[in-house]
């Protein structure tokens, strides 16, 4: 069975400061990988993904995570943070499971900036 | 290009009563979704299907029942509302469910009192 953790429910965080949102995962097979971003009162976005390949992925607005299979981790990091970063963050893995394909989700991080 | 959309947004039951959650999507994706979120619980699998005509069970299906008789809409029945169902409610839709965006609707917030 697949799982994913994400350990911290909140992370408070000033603006312009480096922020990571962990994200650990478990799974006896190969996963494919992502973060989801959900802004108050809207549904979940993708943020960015690891299929394959470089192990280092980047989203378009500055965040970057990094595949780190022996530790069965997903890190979501940004250098710097911005106010228009506050929303709820979710780590989510796909695997072909025997009978069926599911995305399965983590609790959610929620990250607050302030001045 | 509409994306995902869910009918209703907001919705009170009382315990008992019945209703459908509706879900459309028009990208021609073959994989669809439901998920429930509710705090501290990031969201869970409720029901999924593959194609026309092919469902599955997820990780929380008991008291919700689905149907996918076309390619664009999966609807949610709750047969019967419990207070426990009181969540907000998503409909996903993705081309496959491997390595591809999953592509989510507005929600619909559903209180059972």
């Amino acid at each position: 069975a697949q799982s994913v953790t994400q350990l911290d429910s909140q992370v408070p965080v000033f603006e312009e400061a480096p922020v990571e949102l962990r994200c650990n995962y478990s799974s006896s097979v190969s996963v494919y990988l992502f973060w989801y971003v959900q802004y108050p009162n809207q549904g979940l976005q993708l943020l960015l993904k690891y299929l394959s390949g470089s192990t280092l992925v980047e989203s378009i607005n500055g965040f970057e995570a990094e595949f780190n299979k022996s530790q069965t981790s997903f890190h979501l990091r940004k250098p710097s943070v911005h106010i228009s970063d506050t929303a709820e963050y979710f780590c989510a893995v796909s695997i072909l499971t025997g009978g069926g394909n599911k995305l399965t989700f983590g609790t959610g991080t929620q990250l607050k900036v302030e001045l | 290009n509409a994306g995902v959309t869910q009918t209703p947004k907001f919705q009170v039951l009382k315990t008992g009563q019945s209703m459908t959650l509706q879900c459309a999507q028009d990208m021609n994706h073959e994989y669809m979704s439901w998920y429930r979120q509710d705090p501290g619980m990031g969201l869970r699998l409720i029901h999924y299907s593959v194609g026309a005509g092919i469902t599955d069970q997820g990780e929380v299906p008991n008291g919700y029942n689905v149907s996918r008789s076309t390619t664009e809409d999966f609807p949610l029945r709750l047969l019967s509302a419990a207070p426990s169902q009181t969540s907000v409610y998503f409909c996903a839709s993705s081309l496959t469910v491997l390595g591809t965006e999953a592509f989510f609707g507005q929600g619909t917030r559903l209180t059972v009192v």
